[in-house]
């Protein structure tokens, strides 16, 4: 098993560009989610789903948008790239009761 | 709302020495997630808490959560290299696993 795939690794964007990081599970997990990492601090939820068709927004979903079509994919759309939205995104996917599998990250520069 | 505050941000330790970090919440805790992150890497889950009081073992990692499911600690015993990382607690939302929200973190250095 592959895990939680997230594709690019690496990506720079020129503000005001917009690009969407792609996240793939092969475990049948439910619930999926996005963390945005800044250097230095936690984990911020920006957005999590719980089964297909169903999203709701985290702490700092602003700029971002989401959408579950499948069991197995969790695209995440930055609309408008801004300086801000520099940062390492994981994607995460867990069945309750157990905890979260990460994927490796991507790390986003927008410049 | 909820408050949970993870302390301490950093801890340099020799290596062979204890360590321990805890999370502390304002309020009642469903239940509590562990996960280490190397330098560089991305999260790995180690443990979930969900019972008053549970202490679970991962051979030099304990685990335990408070009576009141307000309180948790990761205690390391004799630290080695390895353990390098930080170690971050998390909680899921009342009665469910669906959103889960992560501390600060612990940043722990070991020196050889």
């Amino acid at each position: 098993n592959a895990g939680v795939t997230q594709t690019p690794k690496f990506q720079v964007l020129k503000t005001g560009q917009s690009m969407t990081l792609q996240c793939a599970q092969d475990m049948n997990h439910e619930y999926m989610s996005w963390y945005r990492q800044d250097p230095g601090m936690g984990l911020r939820l920006i957005h999590y789903s719980v089964g297909a068709g169903i999203t709701d927004q985290g702490e700092v979903p602003n700029g971002y948008n989401v959408s579950r079509s499948t069991t197995e994919d969790f695209p995440l759309r930055l609309l408008s790239a801004a300086p801000s939205q520099t940062s390492v995104y994981f994607c995460a996917s867990s069945s309750p009761p157990y905890g979260y599998t990460f994927g490796s990250g991507t790390r986003l520069t927008v410049v | 709302g909820q408050q949970v505050m993870q302390i301490p941000q950093y801890q340099h330790v020799q290596e062979g020495e204890d360590f321990t970090t805890y999370c502390n919440s304002s309020t009642t805790l469903s239940n509590i997630q562990w996960y280490k992150q190397r330098p560089g890497g991305h999260p790995v889950f180690l443990i979930q808490l969900v019972k008053s009081g549970e202490v679970k073992k991962q051979k030099r990692l304990t685990f335990q959560f408070g009576e009141a499911k307000k309180n948790s600690s990761l205690h390391i015993t004799a630290t080695q290299t390895t353990d390098v990382g930080t170690y971050f607690c998390a909680w899921g939302d009342s009665g469910g696993y669906q959103k889960v929200t992560f501390g600060t973190g612990t940043k722990l250095q070991v020196i050889p």
